[in-house]
């Protein structure tokens, strides 16, 4: 089957700071999105990106489908963006396959 | 268009009985998938169903477990004979299929 990872698997910032959450995956897919566990235990959907570039206020991601990546950029980090953050891949008519996850702190 | 609904949102049940979580898709999805977590860890994939039929169910262990998504009413996950190990929060999502997928808020069960 498909395997993900993600790297880093941990990563602590100051407030204000900026970081890229990378995301490989094996083999090709048809579907890939982001999401953001917080610390009640919510998923959040961030961005559905099979491919391209996406913005949305401070955090964009960019999925380079041919290579198997995909990046997710947070600017301007804030206390809320804590948690975890996992990509999750799918195959046509397929289940979905979630990664480790990386799990930010945003320390004040 | 209400989100996907899990519930109940919290259950507690004791060694030997069964569980029984509900899940009631977005509007319009026909696709439902389970997942577990365990605390500090990620998601694990249990069982991928459309209406009336299991499509894949590589992720749920042999025994005590089984799910349904019938023609109607909501998809269900039954554990039955529930034991410590089976305490983790479980989540549901749901897909019109073949695009972006919605989680539920989970259920967390605790087996005392």
């Amino acid at each position: 089957g498909i395997q993900v990872e993600q790297s880093p698997p941990d990563l602590i910032l100051q407030e204000g700071a900026n970081s890229t959450l990378r995301c490989n995956f094996s083999d090709s897919v048809n579907n890939l999105q982001w999401f953001h566990q917080n610390p009640w235990g919510q998923l959040i959907n961030l961005f559905y990106i099979p491919s391209g570039t996406k913005q949305n206020g401070r955090l964009s991601a960019t999925t380079v489908a041919t290579e198997r990546y995909s990046l997710l950029y947070i600017s301007s980090s804030q206390t809320t963006d804590s948690g975890v953050y996992f990509c999750a891949v799918e195959r046509s008519a397929s289940k979905i396959i979630f990664g480790s996850g990386t799990r930010l702190s945003i320390r004040p | 268009n209400a989100g996907v609904m899990q519930n109940p949102r919290h259950l507690v049940r004791r060694r030997g009985q069964e569980a029984r979580l509900r899940c009631s898709p977005m509007k319009g999805h026909s696709h439902v998938y389970w997942y577990r977590q365990l605390p500090e860890e990620g998601l694990k994939f249990m069982v991928y169903l459309q209406k009336e039929n299991i499509i894949d169910e590589s992720g749920m262990p042999k025994e005590r477990f089984s799910a349904e998504f019938p023609k109607e009413g909501p998809s269900i996950l039954r554990i039955q004979q529930v034991v410590r190990g089976d305490s983790a929060a479980y989540f549901c999502a749901s897909s019109p299929g073949d695009a972006e997928a919605f989680f539920g808020q989970g259920t967390r069960l605790t087996v005392v």
